[in-house]
């Protein structure tokens, strides 16, 4: 069975410092990652995605995720956080060895980013 | 990515009655999913919709309490049957693998509260 594990259900940030949403999951193949945020009242968003390659790899609104096998984490960072930034994020991951296997998402992070 | 749009997005309903959610995709795609996502929780997968068979549900979901349509490619209906106050959460569908694309798209949801 595969999981995912977000161990802060809540991180707070000062606007323009970094920021980490930590991620860890357990799959049995090789994993497809990802990260979702979802802002009050909205659906979810998909931000980025590790599939193979670089295990950096860039999302949308400046945010970016390492990729780490050996400590099977996933975490989503960002440089200087915004005000805006303000929202839950999900990792979620999918064994790609199983084409049938189906998203299993983390229990979210709620990002607060204070002026 | 695709465009998911759901209706209603929010309603308000009487214990003991149905909803039924509406969910479009601009986009021909196989697998539709639809996740429940209860007050301050994580998404939980409720049934996999594919056209043309029987939706696929998760362990404690039945078909009885929450039946789902997949009449074409475009477009899936769950219904909400019988309901609770258990039952409110937000809603949300999503596709999968459009265009090749690994992740999932979501719909903007739909908040269900049961009085």
């Amino acid at each position: 069975a595969q999981s995912v594990a977000q161990p802060e259900d809540q991180v707070n940030v000062a606007e323009g410092n970094p920021l980490t949403v930590k991620c860890t999951y357990s799959v049995s193949g090789n994993p497809y990652l990802f990260w979702y945020v979802q802002y009050p009242n909205r659906g979810l968003q998909f931000l980025l995605k590790y599939i193979t390659g670089d295990n950096l790899v860039k999302g949308s609104y400046g945010f970016e995720a390492e990729f780490n096998k050996s400590q099977t984490s996933f975490h989503l960072k960002k440089p200087s956080a915004l005000v805006s930034d303000s929202a839950l994020y999900f990792c979620a991951v999918r064994d790609h060895n199983n084409a049938g296997n189906m998203l299993t998402f983390g229990g979210g992070t709620r990002l607060m980013v204070k002026p | 990515s695709a465009v998911i749009s759901q209706k209603p997005s929010r309603d308000i309903c009487q214990r003991g009655t149905s909803l039924t959610i509406q969910c479009q995709v601009d986009s021909q795609v196989t697998m539709m999913f639809w996740y429940r996502q209860q007050p301050g929780q994580s998404l939980t997968l409720i049934a996999t919709a594919n056209q043309g068979s029987e939706a696929t549900y998760e362990s404690g979901f039945v078909i009885d309490k929450f039946p789902i349509s997949r009449p074409n490619l475009t477009f899936s209906t769950l219904t909400v049957s019988n309901m609770s106050p258990e039952d409110s959460s937000i809603y949300l569908c999503s596709v999968d693998r459009l265009a090749g694309a690994n992740e999932q798209f979501f719909g903007p949801g739909t908040r269900l509260t049961v009085l």
